[in-house]
Protein backbone atom coordinates (compact mmCIF):
# COMPACT_ATOMS: atom_id res chain seq x y z
CA UNK A 1 0.00 0.00 0.00
CA UNK A 2 0.93 3.30 -1.18
CA UNK A 3 1.32 5.39 2.25
CA UNK A 4 2.82 8.35 3.95
CA UNK A 5 3.07 9.26 7.26
CA UNK A 6 4.39 12.29 8.97
CA UNK A 7 5.82 12.57 12.56
CA UNK A 8 7.84 14.91 14.33
CA UNK A 9 5.20 17.76 15.19
CA UNK A 10 4.61 18.88 19.11
CA UNK A 11 4.38 21.88 21.06
CA UNK A 12 7.27 24.44 21.02
CA UNK A 13 7.85 28.37 21.61
CA UNK A 14 8.28 31.20 19.81
CA UNK A 15 11.88 30.89 18.14
CA UNK A 16 12.28 27.61 18.54
CA UNK A 17 12.68 24.60 16.19
CA UNK A 18 11.31 21.35 14.89
CA UNK A 19 11.72 18.91 12.73
CA UNK A 20 9.44 16.87 10.35
CA UNK A 21 9.52 13.80 8.99
CA UNK A 22 7.42 11.81 6.68
CA UNK A 23 7.98 8.27 6.51
CA UNK A 24 7.22 6.42 2.84
CA UNK A 25 5.96 3.23 1.86
CA UNK A 26 4.86 1.24 -1.06
CA UNK A 27 6.45 3.17 -4.21
CA UNK A 28 9.88 3.99 -4.80
CA UNK A 29 10.31 6.76 -2.88
CA UNK A 30 13.32 8.19 -4.94
CA UNK A 31 11.73 8.45 -8.09
CA UNK A 32 9.53 11.34 -7.04
CA UNK A 33 9.30 15.35 -6.35
CA UNK A 34 7.84 15.78 -2.82
CA UNK A 35 6.18 18.32 -1.08
CA UNK A 36 4.95 20.02 2.48
CA UNK A 37 1.80 21.71 2.64
CA UNK A 38 0.33 23.06 5.75
CA UNK A 39 -3.11 24.06 6.97
CA UNK A 40 -3.53 26.58 9.95
CA UNK A 41 -6.50 25.88 11.95
CA UNK A 42 -9.70 26.73 10.09
CA UNK A 43 -8.25 27.64 7.29
CA UNK A 44 -7.31 26.39 3.88
CA UNK A 45 -4.28 24.80 2.33
CA UNK A 46 -0.80 26.78 1.50
CA UNK A 47 1.77 24.86 -0.27
CA UNK A 48 5.00 25.24 1.98
CA UNK A 49 8.22 23.63 0.16
CA UNK A 50 9.34 20.99 -2.74
CA UNK A 51 11.91 19.21 -3.32
CA UNK A 52 13.43 17.27 -6.40
CA UNK A 53 13.67 13.33 -6.66
CA UNK A 54 17.73 13.43 -5.56
CA UNK A 55 17.20 16.21 -2.77
CA UNK A 56 19.59 18.88 -5.10
CA UNK A 57 17.02 20.92 -6.00
CA UNK A 58 14.69 23.11 -3.22
CA UNK A 59 11.64 25.43 -3.17
CA UNK A 60 10.23 27.48 -0.68
CA UNK A 61 7.06 29.79 -0.12
CA UNK A 62 8.17 33.41 0.82
CA UNK A 63 6.66 33.00 4.16
CA UNK A 64 8.86 30.44 5.12
CA UNK A 65 11.91 30.81 3.06
CA UNK A 66 15.21 31.53 4.78
CA UNK A 67 13.62 30.02 8.32
CA UNK A 68 12.39 26.01 6.87
CA UNK A 69 14.62 23.66 5.05
CA UNK A 70 13.62 20.58 3.40
CA UNK A 71 15.10 17.64 2.87
CA UNK A 72 14.88 13.74 2.15
CA UNK A 73 17.27 10.67 2.48
CA UNK A 74 16.36 8.15 0.00
CA UNK A 75 18.28 5.63 1.62
CA UNK A 76 15.64 5.97 4.56
CA UNK A 77 12.75 6.63 2.49
CA UNK A 78 11.85 9.51 4.70
CA UNK A 79 11.39 13.20 3.82
CA UNK A 80 12.15 16.20 6.12
CA UNK A 81 11.15 19.63 7.19
CA UNK A 82 14.05 21.32 9.50
CA UNK A 83 11.71 24.47 11.19
CA UNK A 84 13.47 26.83 13.14
CA UNK A 85 12.78 30.59 14.08
CA UNK A 86 8.97 29.18 14.68
CA UNK A 87 6.48 31.81 14.97
CA UNK A 88 3.16 32.12 16.29
CA UNK A 89 1.68 31.85 12.79
CA UNK A 90 3.62 28.45 11.71
CA UNK A 91 1.16 26.63 14.02
CA UNK A 92 -1.27 23.81 11.86
CA UNK A 93 -1.10 20.84 10.72
CA UNK A 94 1.69 20.02 8.24
CA UNK A 95 1.43 17.29 5.57
CA UNK A 96 3.78 16.08 3.04
CA UNK A 97 2.16 14.90 -0.14
CA UNK A 98 3.88 13.35 -3.19
CA UNK A 99 3.95 14.63 -6.29
CA UNK A 100 2.77 12.90 -9.96
CA UNK A 101 4.27 13.89 -13.15
CA UNK A 102 1.59 12.80 -15.89
CA UNK A 103 2.88 13.30 -19.25
CA UNK A 104 -0.02 14.61 -22.16
CA UNK A 105 2.08 16.57 -24.57
CA UNK A 106 3.32 18.79 -21.80
CA UNK A 107 3.93 17.71 -18.10
CA UNK A 108 1.28 18.11 -15.50
CA UNK A 109 1.93 17.87 -11.80
CA UNK A 110 -0.50 17.12 -8.75
CA UNK A 111 -0.26 15.77 -5.57
CA UNK A 112 -1.77 12.22 -5.82
CA UNK A 113 -1.00 10.85 -2.34
CA UNK A 114 -0.86 12.55 0.59
CA UNK A 115 0.17 11.90 4.76
CA UNK A 116 -2.67 12.25 7.56
CA UNK A 117 -0.68 15.26 8.47
CA UNK A 118 1.50 16.29 12.29
CA UNK A 119 0.45 19.03 13.81
CA UNK A 120 2.37 22.00 15.42
CA UNK A 121 1.88 24.25 17.72
CA UNK A 122 4.01 27.27 18.10
CA UNK A 123 3.16 29.12 21.44
CA UNK A 124 4.43 29.89 24.59
CA UNK B 1 2.42 35.61 -8.57
CA UNK B 2 -0.74 33.72 -9.49
CA UNK B 3 -3.68 34.13 -7.17
CA UNK B 4 -6.24 31.70 -7.52
CA UNK B 5 -10.01 32.45 -6.29
CA UNK B 6 -12.91 30.06 -5.79
CA UNK B 7 -17.02 30.74 -5.61
CA UNK B 8 -19.17 30.49 -3.85
CA UNK B 9 -16.68 30.19 -0.68
CA UNK B 10 -19.48 27.77 0.83
CA UNK B 11 -22.83 26.44 -0.56
CA UNK B 12 -25.87 24.50 1.28
CA UNK B 13 -27.41 21.43 -1.28
CA UNK B 14 -29.24 18.11 -0.94
CA UNK B 15 -28.51 14.69 -1.80
CA UNK B 16 -29.39 14.16 -5.71
CA UNK B 17 -28.41 17.91 -6.23
CA UNK B 18 -25.79 19.02 -9.26
CA UNK B 19 -23.54 21.22 -7.68
CA UNK B 20 -20.85 23.30 -9.63
CA UNK B 21 -17.78 25.21 -7.99
CA UNK B 22 -15.63 27.68 -9.74
CA UNK B 23 -12.22 28.21 -9.63
CA UNK B 24 -10.29 31.68 -11.43
CA UNK B 25 -6.93 32.16 -11.90
CA UNK B 26 -5.56 35.70 -11.98
CA UNK B 27 -3.71 34.91 -15.20
CA UNK B 28 -3.65 32.25 -17.35
CA UNK B 29 -2.87 28.87 -16.25
CA UNK B 30 -3.66 26.78 -19.33
CA UNK B 31 -5.41 23.56 -17.84
CA UNK B 32 -2.80 23.41 -15.28
CA UNK B 33 -5.86 22.94 -12.41
CA UNK B 34 -6.45 19.90 -9.82
CA UNK B 35 -9.05 19.45 -7.82
CA UNK B 36 -8.92 18.27 -3.93
CA UNK B 37 -11.94 17.16 -1.63
CA UNK B 38 -11.07 17.44 2.31
CA UNK B 39 -13.18 16.03 4.84
CA UNK B 40 -12.97 17.46 8.47
CA UNK B 41 -10.07 16.13 10.13
CA UNK B 42 -9.04 14.51 6.98
CA UNK B 43 -6.23 14.73 4.42
CA UNK B 44 -6.81 16.18 1.50
CA UNK B 45 -7.63 13.78 -1.25
CA UNK B 46 -6.85 14.50 -5.10
CA UNK B 47 -10.02 14.30 -7.53
CA UNK B 48 -8.72 15.88 -10.72
CA UNK B 49 -6.18 16.43 -12.91
CA UNK B 50 -4.92 18.75 -15.42
CA UNK B 51 -8.30 20.41 -14.96
CA UNK B 52 -10.39 17.69 -16.48
CA UNK B 53 -8.76 14.22 -15.71
CA UNK B 54 -10.34 11.84 -13.59
CA UNK B 55 -8.12 10.32 -10.65
CA UNK B 56 -8.39 6.61 -10.54
CA UNK B 57 -11.17 5.48 -8.30
CA UNK B 58 -12.79 8.81 -7.95
CA UNK B 59 -16.44 8.42 -9.18
CA UNK B 60 -17.65 9.38 -12.08
CA UNK B 61 -20.05 12.28 -11.00
CA UNK B 62 -16.85 14.29 -10.45
CA UNK B 63 -15.85 15.94 -13.69
CA UNK B 64 -13.81 19.07 -13.84
CA UNK B 65 -13.58 21.75 -16.85
CA UNK B 66 -12.05 24.62 -18.08
CA UNK B 67 -8.74 26.13 -19.25
CA UNK B 68 -6.88 29.33 -19.22
CA UNK B 69 -8.33 31.43 -16.28
CA UNK B 70 -12.06 29.98 -15.49
CA UNK B 71 -12.16 26.31 -14.39
CA UNK B 72 -15.27 24.27 -12.52
CA UNK B 73 -15.59 21.23 -10.40
CA UNK B 74 -19.33 19.83 -11.12
CA UNK B 75 -21.05 16.74 -9.06
CA UNK B 76 -23.67 15.62 -10.68
CA UNK B 77 -25.57 13.96 -8.39
CA UNK B 78 -24.43 15.00 -4.72
CA UNK B 79 -23.61 11.71 -2.54
CA UNK B 80 -23.74 12.11 1.61
CA UNK B 81 -19.90 11.32 1.47
CA UNK B 82 -19.72 14.53 -0.82
CA UNK B 83 -20.36 17.03 2.27
CA UNK B 84 -16.56 18.29 2.18
CA UNK B 85 -14.50 21.09 1.32
CA UNK B 86 -12.85 21.94 -2.19
CA UNK B 87 -9.74 23.25 -3.07
CA UNK B 88 -8.58 24.14 -6.72
CA UNK B 89 -5.14 24.23 -7.00
CA UNK B 90 -2.68 25.27 -10.05
CA UNK B 91 0.41 24.00 -11.24
CA UNK B 92 1.28 26.23 -13.79
CA UNK B 93 3.70 28.09 -12.00
CA UNK B 94 5.66 25.78 -10.36
CA UNK B 95 7.29 25.69 -8.03
CA UNK B 96 4.35 27.28 -6.67
CA UNK B 97 1.77 25.34 -6.36
CA UNK B 98 -0.98 27.91 -5.15
CA UNK B 99 -4.35 26.50 -4.04
CA UNK B 100 -7.61 28.30 -3.75
CA UNK B 101 -9.69 29.29 -0.49
CA UNK B 102 -11.54 26.03 -0.69
CA UNK B 103 -15.50 26.07 -0.93
CA UNK B 104 -17.53 23.99 1.61
CA UNK B 105 -20.52 21.88 0.94
CA UNK B 106 -23.03 21.29 3.60
CA UNK B 107 -26.17 19.85 4.16
CA UNK B 108 -29.08 21.66 3.44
Amino acid sequence: EVQLVESGGGLVQPGGSLRLSCAASGFTFSSYWMHWVRQAPGKGLVWVSRINSDGSSTSYADSVKGRFTISRDNAKNTLYLQMNSLRAEDTAVYYCAREYDFWSGYYYYYMDVWGKGTTVTVSS
Amino acid sequence: DIQMTQSPSSLSASVGDRVTITCRASQSISSYLNWYQQKPGKAPKLLIYAASSLQSGVPSRFSGSGSGTDFTLTISSLQPEDFATYYCQQSYSTPLFTFGPGTTVDIK
